[in-house]
């Protein structure tokens, strides 16, 4: 069982259009973390949200972790081709020490 | 460059075999995390180190072991090696709990 669940697990769009990701779990966790992982590389940080309710902007990424801190969100606006990628989120449970994964989205943008 | 250093970048070798792999932590990074990346598991967590002591284990297999030494890069020893254990595997290193740091990986082909 995958503590964090990611949807949708494939998103393929045109440039210009507005998507959203999600994470849910049902746990609490007490940050959450996304990262942007390309081909033959290591996932990047993109944002840390530690705060229910909290929400980041990032240029055309808009961050959210959910009021129970057990889901979050990132919408992005008019997608580019550059923010093809898989888009990971990681947890933190308030025990541990080490981050949990989600499985990840991929996301394809053509032009 | 995200300043994590990991090799080789990758490795091929037979089932029943033993591999090291290796990783230098971004300057200043006490805590040294190992990760599994498969297309069905996603990242799964193997083990954490900080300041040269075990801090966390994940789902480690007892064929795999760890160690961090005192100008903190760690290694990652696999034996006994079987095709499943074929995989991406990323160290990733932090200062804090949050915002890892990760390298890019050794790429594991066991025939």
């Amino acid at each position: 069982t995958q503590l964090l669940e990611q949807s949708p697990q494939f998103l393929s769009i045109q440039e210009g259009e507005n998507l959203t990701v999600y994470c849910n779990s049902s746990s609490v966790f007490s940050s959450l973390q996304w990262y942007r992982q390309e081909p033959g590389e290591g996932p990047v940080l993109l944002v840390t949200v530690v705060t229910g309710g909290e929400v980041k902007k990032l240029k055309r990424l808009t961050f959210q972790f959910g009021d129970a801190r057990k889901d979050s969100s990132l919408h992005i606006t008019a997608a580019q081709p550059g923010d093809t990628g898989l888009y990971l989120c990681a947890g933190l449970r308030p025990a541990g020490t080490a981050l949990i994964f989600g499985k990840g989205t991929t996301l394809s943008v053509s032009s | 460059d995200s300043g994590v250093t990991q090799t080789p970048k990758h490795l091929i070798t037979a089932t029943g075999q033993r591999v090291t792999l290796r990783c230098s932590p971004r300057s200043g990074d006490l805590s040294v995390y190992w990760y599994q990346q498969s297309l069905d598991q996603g990242l799964q967590f193997l083990i954490q180190y900080y300041n040269g002591e075990e801090r966390a284990k994940g789902n480690i297999l007892e064929r795999f072991s760890a160690q961090q030494f005192p100008d903190l890069h760690s290694e990652l020893n696999l034996s006994s090696l079987e095709l499943g254990d074929s995989a991406l595997y990323f160290c990733a290193s932090s200062s804090y709990n949050y915002g890892y740091t990760f390298g890019s990986g050794t790429r594991l082909t066991v025939v």
